[in-house]
């Protein structure tokens, strides 16, 4: 069966600090995978998504995110955060059940 | 922007009170979810649709009840609610299938249970 974790409950970092939200897969199946961004007092947003093809994925308000296979892994980074990043990111994984599992977030705080 | 309206935002009841959370999309998506989503905590999938008269439960089981009449339509309806049923509940919809496709997701429902 397929999981997803997100190590890091909260990541506190600095406004312009570079940061990497990290998320780990098991999956013994071909996968595809996703990030999530969820704003304060919002519903979720598609940040970048990994379906095939090259391993780094390039989203939304500088985001981007690299597709580590042997590592299974898909960590999502910015190399200068803005406080208006701050909010609660979500990685996803699905396999050819068509299930989608989410993992349990990860609040980033930018501070100015 | 998004096309996809949940109401009410947050609802604070007292136990046994039937509810009912709404959820309409203006795209035209066939396909329709219902997330619960606690602190902490994965979300989890309660109840899908593929399309009008189909509705399906989702991984986690639950005590809603869901129905599809109309395409943009997809309410929840808790008969009886209880301190249990406190979550955020949320409405998604797609075109293609959850593997590949991006869900677009309401901004939630909030309930309270007292």
């Amino acid at each position: 069966a397929q999981s997803v974790t997100q190590l890091d409950s909260q990541v506190p970092v600095f406004e312009e600090a570079p940061v990497e939200l990290r998320c780990n897969y098991s999956s013994s199946v071909s996968v595809y995978l996703f990030w999530y961004v969820q704003y304060p007092n919002q519903g979720l947003q598609l940040l970048l998504k990994y379906l095939s093809g090259s391993t780094l994925v390039k989203g939304i308000n500088g985001f981007e995110a690299e597709f580590n296979k042997s590592q299974t892994s898909f960590h999502l980074r910015k190399p200068s955060v803005h406080i208006s990043d701050t909010a609660e990111y979500f990685c996803a994984v699905s396999d050819n059940t068509d299930k989608l599992i989410f993992g349990t977030g990860t609040r980033l705080q930018v501070f100015p | 922007e998004a096309d996809i309206y949940q109401t009410p935002r947050y609802l604070v009841i007292g136990t046994g009170k039937k509810i009912t959370l709404e959820c309409s999309q203006t795209m035209g998506h066939d396909k329709m979810y219902w997330y619960q989503q606690d602190p902490g905590m994965e979300l989890h999938l309660i109840h899908y649709s593929y399309g009008v008269n189909s509705t399906e439960k989702g991984d986690l089981s639950s005590e809603s009840t869901v129905s599809r009449i109309r395409t943009e339509h997809f309410p929840l309806t808790l008969e009886s609610a209880r301190p249990s049923h406190t979550s955020q509940y949320l409405c998604a919809s797609s075109t293609g299938s959850r593997r590949t496709g991006e869900l677009f997701f309401g901004e939630g429902s909030r309930l309270t249970v007292l």
